[in-house]
Formats: C-alpha cells, structure tokens, sequence
C-alpha cells in the first residue's frame, strides 16, 4: 500500500516562500512510469493542479503559477518537494501531494496540509 | 475559473440514479481520458473512476463513468447516503500542457 505524506510550515508570511515536502512509503518514488504531483484546494473551493515531476526530473507546471513555482524529487529520500514563492493569501490552501499511474489518473493522495498565508 | 464545467449541485433520494456532467474542450475532453473523483467531506479526493469508464478495485459497480466528444459524465445508481459527497472531473489539457480539474458537484442524498 502506497501511502503519502505532505510535511510543511502550516503558516507562511506575505512574501515569502511556501516549503513543503511529500514523502512517499510502501513503495519506491522511482518504481514503474509514476509521476508525482501538488495540487491544492482552497476553502471551500475546487481542486487546482500545481505541478508534477518525473523521477527523471522532467517537470509541468500549471501556467498560472509557473513563474512561482518549483518542483524537485530526492529519490534518495523518497520525497518530493514543492516551493511557491512571493506567496499572498490567495495562497492559502490545503496542499495534497499525489501519484499520477500512466493513464491511471491521480491513484494515491495524501492527507493534505493546511497552509496559511498570514502575517 | 475552472476549465471544465459541471452543475454546483445535483441531488437524490436513495436508490434513485443521479447523473453529474461535466463539459470541457477539444484540447481536454475532446482528446484525453477523463477521470472523476470523490471527496468526502474532511477527507482527501478518492479517485473513483479512470479513463473514462474504468473503476479502480474497490469501487462499487454502481459508479459508472462515460465519454462522448468533448462532455462526460458520472452516473450513480442505487443512490446511498454514504455517497453524499463532493464530485470533481478531470483531464489532461493540452494547450495547457497540465491537468484541469472541474469546479466540482455536491452531491446530496435527500
């Protein structure tokens, strides 16, 4: 069983840089054709995507955010990680972090993490 | 604003078949796999079904999903009170080069 879990600063100042961390057990991050993806959900609101990485380092961003946004994997560690700068409110979410199968679409979750974006 | 558009709401009475559309465009729906999820409240979305009509182990038959041009949509039958939930769709767009998700449909059981 795959299981994931998203680790992080729950609160983060105007302007800077939102830092979380996936980490990914019961499984190696770089088994089969997988890739790893943020995607966060504002209060009350729907799903955005945020970005995905390949093992290989490949990555996509959604384009209303890739000016802000950096995603990386430490297959070492099995982790990946997110990093949104010049962060405002409208940053505040719950951040998932997620495995995409080839054609499978988004099969594993984690939990989600709140993260404030306050003063 | 979300890519792809279902009704905020739909709802039903148990046992009753319900049906949540979604519509998007020929750079998403009209050329990529569509995938649904289900999002109990306080809960992560659970992915219900995949590439179009597939259900992942777990998932019971009455969750089906279907796909025609640039529309799908998402049918429960046998409707339950435990199905009371949120309902998103999803594809892959290509002039975006990313997923998009659907603004999402609550799902009421009367």
């Amino acid at each position: 069983q795959v299981l994931l879990q998203e680790s992080g600063p729950g609160l983060v100042k105007p302007s800077q840089t939102l830092s979380l961390t996936c980490t990914v057990s019961g499984g190696s991050i770089s088994s089969g054709s997988n890739n790893w993806s943020w995607i966060r959900q504002s209060a009350g609101q729907g799903l955005e995507w945020i970005g995905r990485i390949y093992t290989s380092g490949s990555t996509n961003y959604n384009p209303s955010l890739k000016s802000r946004v950096i995603i990386s994997v430490d297959t070492s560690k099995n982790q990946f990680s997110l990093k949104l700068s010049s962060v405002t409110a409208a940053d505040t979410a719950v951040y998932y972090c997620a495995r995409a199968s080839r054609l499978a679409g988004f099969d594993y979750w984690g939990q989600g993490t709140l993260v404030t974006v306050s003063s | 604003q979300s890519v792809l558009t279902q009704p905020p709401s739909a709802s039903g009475t148990p046992g009753q078949r319900v049906t949540i559309s979604c519509s998007g465009s020929s750079s998403n729906i009209g050329d990529n796999y569509v995938y649904w999820y289900q999002q109990l409240p306080g809960t992560a979305p659970r992915l219900l079904i995949y590439k179009d009509d597939q259900r992942p182990s777990g998932v019971p038959d009455r969750f089906s999903g279907s796909r025609s041009g640039t529309s799908a949509s998402l049918a429960m039958s046998g409707l339950r009170s435990e199905d009371e939930a949120d309902y998103y769709c999803a594809a892959w767009d290509d002039s975006l080069s990313g997923w998009v998700f659907g603004v999402g449909t609550k799902l009421t059981v009367l």
